[in-house]
């Protein structure tokens, strides 16, 4: 159980250009997603806390209208880098914790992360 | 804001020996401590966590012990083995309040030689 999805699991883009990345949690509800940005050899960097039916807070220095982040639904948040350009590329994973009612989980499970490589 | 500090940075041990890595935390309110294995290219694994009502915690191989009143914490992995080579990351969090927000260390690199 406790499986988070992500799509696509690679992408090339030109600069320029929108990119979206889905993340689903397969079989659980989440209430609570988050974004997190990570480069090489190094640790995950908070992006932004993606809430079904709200606005997604996003961490200090995160642009929000670059990266503009959807949870539309219990078991799908939406990351968009819009105007993608190389300093974007990078390696982007959503984690998701369970909810069940009023009740969340601790734990937080990932996704297998989406590689961005725009060119 | 919690500042998680993680040590060493690398560590390479023979199959078979053990490996210890440490954590230390700023904000004595948080409550929940994961550890995660992260192997080249995929994303961040869960494999153990501690609450901070319990001292220590045990599954199979690994264990974590908290040190509530020195905020440290550590990970122990037993007879170690060529496929706990990956990067481990512990983490702290004041879940499930502020949205269980996870404040990471900067990694362990693992390598386990045959």
């Amino acid at each position: 159980g406790a499986v988070v999805s992500q799509h696509p699991s690679r992408v090339i883009c030109k600069s320029g250009t929108s990119v979206k990345i889905e993340c689903r949690s397969l079989d659980f509800q989440a209430t609570t997603m988050f974004w997190y940005r990570q480069f090489p050899k190094q640790s995950l960097m908070l992006m932004a806390t993606s809430n079904e039916g709200s606005k997604a807070t996003y961490e200090q220095g995160v642009e929000k209208d670059k990266f503009l982040i959807n949870h539309a639904s219990l078991t799908l948040s939406t990351l968009t880098v819009t105007s993608a350009h190389p300093e974007d590329s990078s390696f982007y994973i959503c984690s998701a914790r369970w909810t069940s009612g009023l009740r969340s989980s601790y734990e937080q499970y990932f996704g297998p992360g989406t590689r961005l490589t725009v060119t | 804001g919690e500042n998680v500090e993680q040590h060493p940075s690398t560590l390479s041990v023979q199959e078979g020996d053990s490996a210890v890595i440490k954590c230390t935390y700023s904000d004595s309110a948080s409550n929940y401590f994961p550890w995660y294995k992260q192997e080249l290219g995929k994303g961040p694994q869960l494999i153990i966590d501690i609450r901070s009502n319990v001292g220590e915690k045990k599954d199979q191989r690994i264990a974590v012990t908290l040190n509530k009143t020195a905020k440290h914490f550590s990970l122990h992995i037993t007879e170690t083995q060529p496929e706990d080579s990956a990067v481990y990351f512990c983490a702290a969090s004041k879940a499930p309040g502020s949205w269980g927000k996870l404040q990471f260390g900067a990694g362990t690199q693992v390598v386990v030689t045959p």
